[in-house]
């Protein structure tokens, strides 16, 4: 059975502070991991998908890396703006019974402090 | 462009009772999903429609339920509802291929 599990469950950093948040998953052949950010009382929101171990994303202050077990996503010099949950989820290939599914971990709740 | 739109964005119901939830995708994605969001959980799998046709369905009752209409957009239905199924309920929608999904807002259910 597919599993994603993040840590920390929380993270307060102070403004400039860099750090990273991990995602450990198992999966029956990788289609696809992702990363999205969701702030209090919205949906995800898309950040990065990558494909293969060895694989690198970056976005302003973030970055995404991929090996065969998990996945981290670096923050760096952070501001309070970045505060949010950060959720990974992976996706299997195809099967008949849940399609293209995206398995979520719980997520980071990241605060970044002035 | 419009995002992935939901309504109604909160909702408060009573045990029992029997919720709509609508969804209109992104202009041009075909394929939407349905996920619910338990408070400090992440997003968990319901249904994905592609083409109105369900292409996947999640670990949930036959109590859930959901169509995909020729414009695309999508509709869940949730029957004798129980105080276990307040959450947010999120659809997103994607386009071609690999392509992420794209959520929108939610609908905060609350089942008293």
């Amino acid at each position: 059975e597919d599993q994603v599990t993040q840590s920390p469950e929380a993270l307060r950093l102070q403004e400039g502070e860099s750090s990273s948040l991990n995602c450990s998953y198992t999966v029956s052949g990788l289609r696809g991991l992702f990363w999205y950010r969701q702030d209090p009382g919205k949906g995800p929101e898309f950040l990065f998908t990558l494909y293969s171990a060895g694989e690198e994303k970056e976005k302003e202050r973030l970055k995404a890396t991929l090996t065969k077990k998990e996945s981290f996503l670096h923050i760096t010099a952070p501001k309070p703006e970045d505060s949010a949950t950060y959720l990974c989820a992976v996706q299997a290939p195809w099967n008949s019974n849940s399609g293209y599914a995206l398995n979520f971990g719980k997520g980071t709740s990241l605060l970044v402090t002035p | 462009d419009a995002g992935v739109t939901q309504s109604p964005t909160h909702l408060i119901k009573t045990r029992g009772q029997h919720v709509t939830l609508r969804c209109s995708p992104i202009s041009g994605h075909k394929s939407v999903s349905w996920y619910q969001q338990v408070l400090g959980q992440g997003p968990q799998f319901i249904f994905q429609y592609y083409e109105k046709e369900e292409r996947g369905r999640g670990n949930f009752p036959d109590r859930f339920s959901a169509r995909q209409f020729p414009n695309y957009s999508s509709e869940l239905n949730v029957n004798a509802l129980l105080l276990g199924d307040s959450a947010l309920y999120l659809c997103a929608s994607s386009g071609r291929g690999n392509s992420p999904l794209h959520f929108g807002n939610g609908t905060r259910l609350t089942v008293t």
